[in-house]
């Protein structure tokens, strides 16, 4: 039968579309928020992050929106181009403040953009 | 700055076997976190240390070692290798008021 994760969600755009990545998350609790992007046969990289109190936080090319109310975050990237093409992973923190590094990742989405 | 270094890249172990992947980072961080990804998943938590000797359990703990003797420092230890630890190893570390984990390129881990 099939296990659950290995299949990730896909995203396949164009270059210059805009894409938005979306995570759901279930701890209500976590006050913390971050996207990273992982390229192929490397580590994860830091691209933004938000705190819960806030809704929407932008960097240069990227948008993070959290929903608390249905526990919902996405990532948006503006004029997508082919560096763009990675895994790209939500992780949270439900440490209030006290452990800064202890992170749950989520599953993954695996962005395309084709030129 | 070398930023996280990890070795070796690459490893096979046969079944019961014993083994260290070496983690050490440059950037005087007081966070150090070893993590696991299988195939199609994301990254999850082995054992973390908040400093020189403090180490604490991670979600997926069992079957690992770790020790912290060092700031620069923070090796991962198999005690007996099992077909279920076959993954890719990522060590991560971080300032210790800090949400930014820098990661390592990675230890790929055969068990046969």
């Amino acid at each position: 039968g099939e296990s659950v994760g290995l299949h990730l969600p896909t995203l396949s755009v164009q270059e210059g579309d805009n894409s938005i990545i979306n995570c759901a998350y279930s701890n209500s609790a976590s006050d913390y928020f971050i996207w990273y992007k992982q390229e192929s046969g490397k580590g994860p990289q830091f691209i933004i992050d938000i705190r819960s109190n806030m809704d929407k936080r932008q960097g240069q090319r990227v948008t993070v929106l959290l929903n608390k109310t249905v526990k919902h975050l996405s990532l948006q990237i503006a004029a997508t181009q082919p560096g763009d093409s990675a895994v790209y992973f939500c992780a949270e923190n439900d440490a209030g403040g006290t452990s800064y590094g202890k992170l749950t990742f989520g599953q993954g989405t695996i962005l395309t953009v084709h030129p | 700055n070398a930023g996280v270094t990890q070795t070796p890249k690459f490893q096979v172990l046969k079944t019961g076997q014993s083994m260290t992947l070496q983690c050490a980072q440059d950037m005087n961080h007081e966070y150090m976190s070893w993590y696991r990804q299988d195939p199609g998943m994301g990254l999850r938590l082995i054992h973390y240390s908040v400093g020189a000797g403090i180490t604490d359990q991670g979600e997926v703990p069992n079957g690992y070692n770790v020790s912290r003797s060092t700031t620069e420092d923070f090796p991962l230890r198999l005690l007996s290798a099992a077909p279920s630890q076959t993954s890719v190893y990522f060590c991560a570390s971080s300032y210790a008021t800090s949400y930014e984990q820098y990661f390592g390129p990675g230890t790929r881990l055969t068990v046969t």
